[in-house]
């Protein structure tokens, strides 16, 4: 596609459901990040996809946190167990290798547990 | 761990007037500094970028500036536009095995007319 797509755009959940956002980078865009940005502050690196090598997870802020990256394209980030605190807006980002300065990001998955 | 920081959460400018916008680090092996400029309800978007070895780097209306001997780094936009108005990050990208972007806290900007 022309960007980067995440869904769902916002997502409402209860204190202990799971969910899974999603993300579609942009084709050919082998290098693949998840930030997380809470309110009014900053972007929280969370993880990093970089073609077949394995993952930088260094980022993710606890084990109720994982991602996968299918056949090098869609990643899925699944929190589990939801809690208040995993309030954010998740966003996705794309490049077309590792190490990239310029990163294409999505519009963000804004995630709201209640 | 390593952080960028920002000096001033808001900023605001009179439309036309140039804007400064402020970033300390405390990387000194960072290879790279980078501003990205977010807009409400988007996701944050490349202006520029600056190699550690530089001093400065010019770009459309917007030049940033790096102070290695300070840790400091500045975006300046000239003739600021209502269309600047955004919220504005600073980010490093460390050396070596680092491919990750660390951001900063980001300065609001708000263009008047």
């Amino acid at each position: 596609g022309a960007g980067v797509s995440q869904s769902p755009s916002n997502k409402v959940t209860e204190k202990g459901k799971d969910v899974e956002l999603r993300c579609d980078p942009i084709s050919g865009h082998t290098a693949l990040y998840w930030y997380r940005q809470s309110l009014g502050q900053g972007l929280e690196f969370l993880i990093y996809f970089q073609g077949n090598s394995a993952p930088d997870k260094s980022g993710l802020p606890s084990d109720r946190f994982s991602a996968e990256r299918t056949g090098g394209s869609v990643s899925t980030l699944t929190i589990q167990r939801t809690q208040q605190e995993d309030s954010a807006v998740y966003l996705c980002a794309s490049s077309p290798s590792s190490g990239a300065n310029v990163l294409t990001f999505g519009a963000g998955s804004r995630l709201t547990v209640l | 761990g390593e952080s960028v920081g920002l000096h001033l959460p808001t900023l605001s400018v009179q439309e036309g007037d140039n804007s400064i916008i402020n970033c300390a680090y405390s990387n000194s092996a960072s290879d790279y500094f980078i501003w990205y400029k977010q807009e409400s309800g988007k996701g944050p978007q490349f202006i520029i970028d600056i190699r550690s070895n530089m001093d400065k780097r010019q770009g459309q209306r917007v030049t940033v500036l790096l102070n290695k001997t300070v840790k400091h780094l500045s975006l300046q936009i000239a003739a600021t536009q209502p269309g600047d108005s955004a919220v504005y990050f600073c980010a490093e990208r460390g050396s070596g095995s680092a491919r990750q972007l660390t951001f900063g806290s980001g300065t609001q900007l708000t263009v008047l007319p």
